[in-house]
């Protein structure tokens, strides 16, 4: 069984600051995808960023990026330069593949990000 | 692109009554979903179509019917709806095709509300 673990209900952040968002992850497949939607008040799910698990190096997207730990089974957000439209509910999900095939898509509960001005 | 369409975007249910959820994918996709996002909860999979003519239980299947009626739809029938039944649901698509082609589409969601 898979799981997705987001420890943060909520998080606050002052308007250019920088915020990280926590995950934790559990799966005893060697191929998956990690990934982090975003759902803005208008409830649309917007796809982030995306990180495979076989790649070492940290996914980046502009002011997005993640610090993922294989090891420890942890996929972190980070925000830079935070602004007004980044305040959301942040997902933090995954998808494995067993065999060859690929599983559905889990998501964790979500952590509410505010930002500040 | 119109992506994902779902129908409606809101619905309120008098307990006991029937509705099908409309969803449809223009991006010839080979897999479809239904989720259900509750607060506090994130989203759970309800039920699940990897191919045409295929559909499978996910996580929160009870209560719920689906119909993949071609590559393009998949829609979602809750029979006798109950309060419990309230929620955001959301539909998505995606490619299925390998490792290449992970990334889930979604529509916009439907509000229901089952009084």
């Amino acid at each position: 069984a898979q799981t997705v673990t987001q420890s943060q209900p909520e998080m606050s952040v002052q308007e250019a600051e920088t915020v990280t968002l926590s995950c934790t992850y559990d799966t005893s497949e060697s191929d998956y995808y990690l990934f982090w939607y975003k759902q803005p008040p208008s409830r649309q799910m917007i796809l982030v960023i995306r990180q495979e698990a076989y790649k070492q190096q940290n996914a980046t997207e502009n002011r997005f990026s993640v610090n993922f730990q294989k090891a420890a089974k942890s996929f972190s957000l980070k925000i830079s330069d935070s602004q007004l439209g980044d305040a959301a509910m942040y997902f933090c999900a995954l998808v494995a593949f067993y065999g060859g095939s690929q599983g559905n898509l889990i998501f964790g509960k979500g952590t509410k990000l505010s930002v500040k001005p | 692109n119109a992506g994902v369409t779902q129908t409606p975007k809101f619905q309120v249910l008098k307990t006991g009554q029937s509705m099908t959820l409309q969803c449809a994918q223009d991006m010839n996709h080979n897999s479809m979903y239904w989720y259900r996002q509750d607060p506090g909860m994130g989203l759970r999979l309800i039920y699940y179509s990897a191919s045409e003519g295929t559909t499978d239980k996910g996580e929160v299947p009870n209560g719920y019917n689906v119909s993949r009626l071609n590559k393009r739809e998949f829609s979602l029938r809750l029979e006798s709806a109950a309060p419990s039944q309230t929620s955001v649901y959301f539909c998505a698509s995606s490619l299925r095709q390998g490792p290449l082609n992970t990334e889930a589409f979604f529509g916009q969601g439907t509000r229901l509300t089952v009084v």
